[in-house]
């Protein structure tokens, strides 16, 4: 049974950081890109960020090129999404998925406010 | 970056009844490959979304037969047949031919 489990998120002040973790199992994960997508409270989904299989290519949405790093270990079976300079309309909650969306976590909420 | 343009944006239907969603990109989603790289998503309330639909008409595993995707190039529509209690809950169109993905505004499906 493929399993996603995200983990890191909180409260956090304008101009922070987060490191959030996403622990795989289930599935080969080392053949597997990985997508991070994000819901603003009451909001639509929102691409956030992905990363192929090897690591070797990453893209990121507009709105947080420059900030937020996507990066993975396959031999643990995680990806993670350091996110820096963290902004008000950041908040929501982070969910990572398979691929394109296959399968997703449960999601991780941040709360980004003074 | 494609924008894809939902409708209705609320959805209310009778149970038992079909519903249908529409689902139009800014720009046609045919890859290079041949394929388009449509899908679609349910988000029950409280819940994370799961993948209906991949590549316009394929179901995931598990996904029940009353759901159907259709469409080409621009245009593209999820069909529930008989609309039951367990289908309430938001549905959003995403591409994966072009970067960035991008999201559909989703549609809300309740029952009248």
């Amino acid at each position: 049974e493929v399993q996603l489990v995200e983990s890191g998120g909180g409260f956090v002040q304008p101009g922070g950081s987060l490191r959030l973790s996403c622990a795989a199992s289930g599935f080969t994960f080392w053949t597997s890109a990985m997508t991070w997508v994000r819901q603003a409270p009451g909001k639509g989904l929102e691409w956030v960020s992905s990363i192929s299989a090897s690591g070797g290519v990453k893209n990121y949405a507009d709105s947080v090129k420059g900030r937020f790093t996507v990066s993975r270990e396959n031999s643990r079976n995680s990806v993670f999404l350091q996110m820096n300079s963290l902004r008000a309309d950041d908040t929501g909650v982070y969910y990572c998925a398979k691929e394109a969306g296959d399968f997703w976590g449960q999601g991780t909420l941040v709360i980004v406010s003074s | 970056d494609v924008v894809l343009t939902q409708s209705p944006l609320s959805l209310p239907v009778t149970l038992g009844q079909p519903a249908s969603i529409s689902c139009r990109s800014s720009e046609s989603l045919v890859d290079s490959d041949g394929n388009t790289y449509l899908n679609w998503f349910q988000q029950r309330p409280g819940q994370s979304p799961r993948r209906l639909i991949y590549t316009v008409s394929n179901r995931d595993s598990g996904v029940p037969d009353r759901f159907s995707g259709s469409g080409s190039g621009t245009d593209f529509t999820l069909k529930i047949s008989r609309v039951e209690a367990e289908d309430v809950g938001v549905y959003y169109c995403m591409q994966n031919t072009h970067w960035p993905l991008t999201f559909g505004g989703g549609t809300k499906v309740e029952i009248k």
